[in-house]
């Protein structure tokens, strides 16, 4: 049973251009989850999402940031016109759902360096 | 809001040192605890978890006891080897499908 996937595991742009992350989660898991990682610091939640719906994007930045689940394929994270400050690492999560007390499953993470 | 605490970094032991590594947390209600280790390079994988007041989560020698007076979550480790070199984080959850909130991690350095 695979774990969480992600690609690219690392990114580089120059500043203004588009990324584009992207996370399979596990198998039978329909809800994920998105953190950055800035440098020396701890995770931050960004968005936690359904298939095709955004359920909590309270730790998203306000602009350039969004995301998507969509009913096929993967969820990806895209960050417009990026900038120094987003260089970080992106990790991205699952877990089956709502029912018991679930463990999220942490895929090996999206290390962004823009330059 | 809800937040969590912990012990400042970096942390270092010799080989067969005991570790603890303090965790405090704020929260309402019941929260699940958590904690993560994160290898250099690689993500986080859970190394152990409680999900009420009196549980002892384990695993790989490594315990910790979720407090509810006190709001803590301590991680201890016996006798600490080389390849425990990582990076801990302490975590909550409020509910079964809730985000992680994270501490700011605890980096730990084994020495020979």
């Amino acid at each position: 049973n695979a774990g969480v996937m992600q690609n690219p595991r690392h990114l580089v742009r120059r500043r203004g251009q588009e990324a584009r992350l992207r996370c399979s989660p596990m198998k039978g898991h329909s809800h994920v989850y998105w953190y950055r990682q800035l440098p020396e610091e701890g995770l931050k939640f960004m968005v936690y999402l359904q298939k095709e719906n955004i359920i909590d994007e309270s730790g998203m930045p306000k602009e350039r940031f969004s995301a998507e689940f969509p009913k096929e394929g993967p969820s990806i994270l895209r960050i417009q016109q990026v900038v120094r400050g987003d260089s970080a690492a992106y990790f991205c999560a699952s877990s089956p759902g709502a029912g018991v007390t679930y463990e999220q499953y942490f895929g090996p993470g999206t290390r962004l360096t823009v330059t | 809001g809800d937040s969590v605490t912990q012990m400042e970094g970096p942390v270092t032991l010799s080989e067969e040192a005991f570790l603890t590594i303090n965790c405090t947390y704020t929260a309402t209600g019941y929260p699940s605890l958590f904690w993560y280790v994160q290898y250099p390079g690689e993500g986080l994988q859970l190394l152990l978890k409680a999900t009420k007041a009196d549980d002892k989560g384990s695993n790989k020698g490594f315990e910790a006891t979720y407090r509810k007076e006190t709001t803590s979550f301590h991680l201890e480790k016996g006798s600490v080897q080389v390849s425990d070199s990582a990076v801990y984080f302490c975590a909550l959850s409020k509910t079964s499908y809730d985000k992680v909130i994270f501490g700011p991690g605890t980096s730990l350095s084994v020495i020979p």
